[in-house]
């Protein structure tokens, strides 16, 4: 299966500032990568499904500009909280789904807002 | 509207033991099914999925899950559990493999 890779696995950050999250394909190339953020105790939430070359897809009630999402290279996708508040605290997953048969997910990122 | 819903949060049982972790969903057609586990830094991992065909599925693990239309249930079984099955579970369903909709999840716990 794909390996999925995310970077940074913690992050703690002022509110304000701004943090951003990587997530890799390390062995397939991925035109589409998905976002999703995970509650305490919560199930997943899909936010937006990230585009090679092209603008993000995000699902209804999630702030795009407060969610910036970039999708470079057929490798990398990157997530940037802006003006992060407490509130965004949250755990954020990132997947691919290469062959349309299942979806395959990173570890997560733990992010922390102060 | 489409969901799913995972009624246990949290269920023990002891190794060696019988275990069924419940799924429901409401959904307009006919849709993909999967059971995915999570485990603490590690990503969430495919345990089974149903796209059609044969309502009994047979995952990794020793794993397998029933897919019953009459009551839009996909219930995850395995009739004996080990101490390194104990993590997170989601049920989760979609149109196709992308746009997936989770339950609250599952913790299981296996005492010894």
């Amino acid at each position: 299966g794909a390996v999925v890779s995310q970077h940074p696995s913690r992050v703690i950050c002022k509110s304000g500032t701004s943090v951003k999250i990587e997530c890799r394909s390390l062995d397939f190339q991925a035109t589409t990568m998905f976002w999703y953020r995970q509650f305490p105790k919560k199930s997943l939430m899909l936010m937006a499904t990230s585009n090679e070359g092209s603008k993000a897809t995000y699902e209804q009630g999630v702030e795009k500009d407060k969610f910036l999402i970039n999708h470079a290279s057929l490798t990398l996708s990157t997530l940037t909280v802006t003006s992060a508040h407490p509130e965004d605290s949250s755990f954020y997953i990132c997947s691919i789904s290469p062959d349309s048969y299942e979806q395959y997910f990173g570890p997560g990122t733990r992010l922390t807002v102060t | 509207a489409q969901s799913v819903t995972q009624p246990d949060i949290h269920i023990t049982v002891s190794e060696g033991a019988s275990l069924e972790l419940r799924c429901n969903y409401s959904y307009g057609a006919t849709p993909y099914l999967f059971w995915y586990v999570q485990s603490p830094g590690q990503g969430l991992q495919l345990l089974l999925k149903y796209f059609s065909g044969d309502t009994l599925v047979q995952g990794i693990k020793g794993f397998e899950a029933e897919f019953k239309r009459s009551q839009s249930s996909f219930n995850l079984r395995k009739p004996s559990v080990h101490w390194s099955d104990a993590a997170e579970y989601f049920c989760a369903v979609g149109p196709n493999t992308d746009k997936l909709i989770f339950g609250t999840g599952t913790r299981l716990q296996v005492f010894p």
